[in-house]
C-alpha cells in the first residue's frame, strides 16, 4: 500500500541554524500539507499546498517557513533560522483529489533545535 | 480566531465499556475530520461529516456532527484493547483548519 514517507525521522539542529524537512507524498496525490506537533500537544496545521503553490496556510507559518515541491515526488518544508520553540514531530501529508477528504500523514520527522 | 474544543483529556475505560470524545467549535464549521493517534504514531484518518445533524458509523465507531454545525462527537462502543491511542478532532471554517487538543484513551484489559 502507498505510504507517504519522510526524512529524516529525527533531526538535532542548533538555534540560528537552517533545516529542511523533507518529505514524498503518495504518487498522484494533488494535496500536500504540513502539520507540527510539539511533544504531548495537539497537531496543528502549518500550509497547505496545491498545483504549485501555498492555497492556505496558518499564523504559525511565518517568514521563517517556506515549501517546495522541487520536482514531481518531493515536498519539502525549509525553517531559515530554527528557534528553540520550533522543536517539534513535523508530520507532511497528502490527499488524492478535491473529492476525498482523506490525509494520508507520514511517520513524522522529530525536530530537535538545541 | 476559531477555537476548536475537545473534552475530556483523558479516558480510561475497562474493556468493554463505551467510550465518547467530544469536539466544541467557537465558530461554525463547513466540515470536521476525526483522527486517531497511537502513541508514538502519526495521525490517521478516520471520518469526515460534512452535513448539519450527520451520523456515520464505522463497525463500533459512530460520529456525529451537530445541527448547528459547532459540535461533534465520537462514540465507541464496547471498547477493546486495540482501540487504544488518541483521537483528535479537526475542525475548518471558512479560513482555518484547527485540531481539538485530543482525547488520550487507555483501556484496561
Amino acid at each position: 500500500e502507498p505510504e507517504v514517507t519522510q526524512t529524516p525521522s529525527h533531526q538535532v539542529t542548533q538555534m540560528g541554524q537552517e533545516v529542511i524537512l523533507r518529505c514524498v507524498p503518495i504518487s498522484n496525490h494533488l494535496y500536500f500539507y504540513w502539520y507540527r506537533q510539539i511533544l504531548g500537544q495537539k497537531v496543528e496545521f502549518l500550509v497547505s499546498f496545491y498545483n504549485n503553490e501555498i492555497s492556505e496556510k496558518s499564523e504559525i507559518f511565518d517568514d521563517q517557513f517556506s515549501v517546495e515541491r522541487p520536482d514531481g515526488s518531493n515536498f519539502t518544508l525549509k525553517i531559515r533560522s530554527t528557534k528553540l520553540e520550533d522543536s517539534a514531530m513535523y508530520f507532511c501529508a497528502s490527499r488524492p483529489s478535491p473529492l476525498s477528504y482523506e490525509q494520508y500523514f507520514g511517520p513524522g520527522t522529530r525536530l530537535t533545535v538545541t | 480566531g476559531q477555537q476548536v474544543m475537545q473534552i475530556p483529556q483523558y479516558q480510561h475505560v475497562q474493556e468493554g465499556e463505551d467510550f465518547t470524545t467530544y469536539c466544541n467549535s467557537s465558530t461554525t464549521l463547513s466540515n470536521i475530520q476525526w483522527y486517531k493517534q497511537r502513541p508514538g504514531g502519526h495521525p490517521v484518518f478516520l471520518i469526515q461529516l460534512v452535513k448539519s445533524g450527520e451520523v456515520k458509523k464505522q463497525k463500533r465507531l459512530t460520529f456525529q456532527f451537530g445541527e448547528a454545525k459547532k459540535n461533534s462527537s465520537l462514540h465507541i462502543t464496547a471498547t477493546q484493547t486495540t482501540d487504544v491511542g488518541t483521537y483528535f478532532c479537526a475542525g475548518r471554517d471558512n479560513n482555518d483548519m484547527r485540531f481539538g487538543a485530543g482525547t488520550r484513551l487507555t483501556v484496561k484489559p
